[in-house]
């Protein structure tokens, strides 16, 4: 079963509104990483945060990390269109070092 | 442009046959990731490389090999191959261990007809 597990599925806004985004894992982790994908293309990563981490920022990214509910969630503020893409959260299994996806949110930035 | 280089860039081949991809990580990286991406199966972690070195795997089926060589780069190896094998293959890097940020190719597509 997925240990990574993202919330919604798919989700369309406005330009200019906030998008928020979630996931849900199973295990303890070392850390949680969000990536972003591109119709098709590679990966890009977005964020890290570690498992002693609450919150983390970087230009219109917050992360926020809850370790006691295996949970952790995206904002993007101030949504652009160039913000249209598929978004990952990837744990860091503490036990094993596996890697794990979740199947992604795909968001849709409408004009 | 992440620093990642993979080829072939497309892959089309029948079933039964065997194929490899390469992967050149970023310059400085000690650690090559494989992953599949299907759209049934969504994004799947196959195997990490540290310096040479296995270092965790994933689910990687028993037809599917990897190495990674003395000047770091790295060869996945797909023998007997099934329909179900067609997927984007994305190979990774970071500077040392999993703690860190991956850096992704471009991917290899792989049609298996």
């Amino acid at each position: 079963s997925q240990q990574g597990e993202e919330d919604p599925q798919a989700l369309s806004i406005q330009e200019g509104e906030n998008a928020t985004m979630n996931c849900s894992y199973k295990t303890s982790i070392n850390n949680l990483q969000w990536y972003r994908q591109n119709s098709g293309r590679g990966l890009v990563h977005l964020i890290l945060i570690r498992s002693n981490e609450r919150e983390k920022h970087s230009g219109r990214l917050r992360v926020t990390l809850d370790t006691s509910k295996k949970s952790s969630s995206l904002l993007i503020t101030a949504s652009r269109a160039a913000d249209t893409a598929s978004y990952f959260c990837a744990t860091d299994a503490s036990r094993d070092d596996k890697i794990i996806f979740g199947k992604g949110t795909r968001l849709h930035i409408l004009p | 442009d992440s620093g990642v280089t993979q080829t072939p860039k497309h892959l089309i081949t029948a079933t039964g046959q065997r194929v490899t991809l390469r992967c050149s990580p970023r310059s400085g990286d000690l650690s090559v990731y494989w992953y599949q991406q299907s759209l049934d199966q969504g994004l799947q972690f196959l195997i990490q490389y540290y310096n040479g070195e296995e270092r965790a795997k994933g689910n990687i089926l028993e037809r599917f090999s990897a190495q990674q060589f003395p000047d770091l780069h790295s060869e996945l190896n797909l023998s007997s191959l099934e329909l179900g094998d067609s997927a984007l293959y994305f190979c990774a890097s970071s500077v040392a261990s999993s703690d860190h940020e991956q850096y992704f190719g471009p991917g290899t597509r792989l049609t298996v007809t």
